[in-house]
């Protein structure tokens, strides 16, 4: 997972309060993601970018928002969590939008909604 | 739209034997499909893919996988299974349409392979 970091690995939080977690790159990578992995669903997309600023909605984007005010920074915040939020999120980089490369992966932060 | 399926939950082979984890996808125009893997408590790593050209793609680790247009299909493949090949697959694929933006790849539930000593 070299150049792309992903903070904090594990957290538990209560119901109803904000929470943000933290993509890191390295690579200097316009495009970034975020998804959620949840047993029987997969990966879903959550949000993702394609440039400083510029942010879109993916498929289960209900109750986050992101921003990216930097290339290497890309931070998913709850807004008020829920226990439904509970799962392993993960951020990954792309440096061609055409997909060509694939994505790299970061570690992965599990939450825990409580 | 675009989809993956892998029809399998669970994949359950005996070390040295062969193994395939299977995959068909849906897409708008010709496919772009990869193959990744996750170990316990890791993000996904790449393992191969398919973009044009040869329809039997090797990879990382000794795996391969084969393209195939008619069936819509990109099933992963491994000659003799190891234990540490033990770990969740996942197919993933995008459409090479130029008018699709963004690099967006669409992925399947996984498939958890477990090799047996």
């Amino acid at each position: 997972d070299a150049g792309i970091t992903q903070s904090p690995r594990h957290k538990v939080t209560e119901t109803g309060t904000p929470v943000t977690l933290r993509c890191h790159q390295t690579e200097n990578h316009r495009y970034m993601y975020w998804y959620r992995q949840d047993p029987g669903h997969g990966l879903r997309l959550i949000h993702y970018s394609y440039g400083v600023k510029d942010t879109d909605k993916g498929e289960v984007s209900d109750g986050y928002s992101v921003s990216r005010s930097k290339t290497e920074d890309f931070l998913l915040t709850l807004e008020s969590a829920t226990s439904s939020q509970t799962s392993v999120y993960f951020c990954a980089i792309s440096e061609s939008g055409r997909g060509l490369d694939g994505y790299t992966f970061g570690s992965g932060t599990r939450l825990t909604v409580v | 739209a675009q989809s993956v399926a892998q029809p399998e939950d669970q994949v359950n082979v005996a070390e040295g034997n062969p193994l395939t984890v299977k995959c068909t996808y849906s897409v708008s125009g010709n496919p772009y499909l990869f193959w990744y893997v996750q170990y316990p408590n890791r993000g996904l790593q790449f393992l191969l893919k398919y973009i044009t050209g040869d329809n039997l793609v090797k990879g990382s680790y000794g795996f391969e996988a084969e393209f195939n247009k008619s069936q819509t299909s990109f099933h992963l493949k491994k000659p003799s299974a190891l234990v540490s090949d033990s770990a969740l697959y996942f197919c993933a694929v995008r459409t090479a349409d130029r008018g699709s933006t963004l690099g967006r790849l669409y992925f399947g539930r996984g498939t958890q392979l477990t090799v047996w000593p």
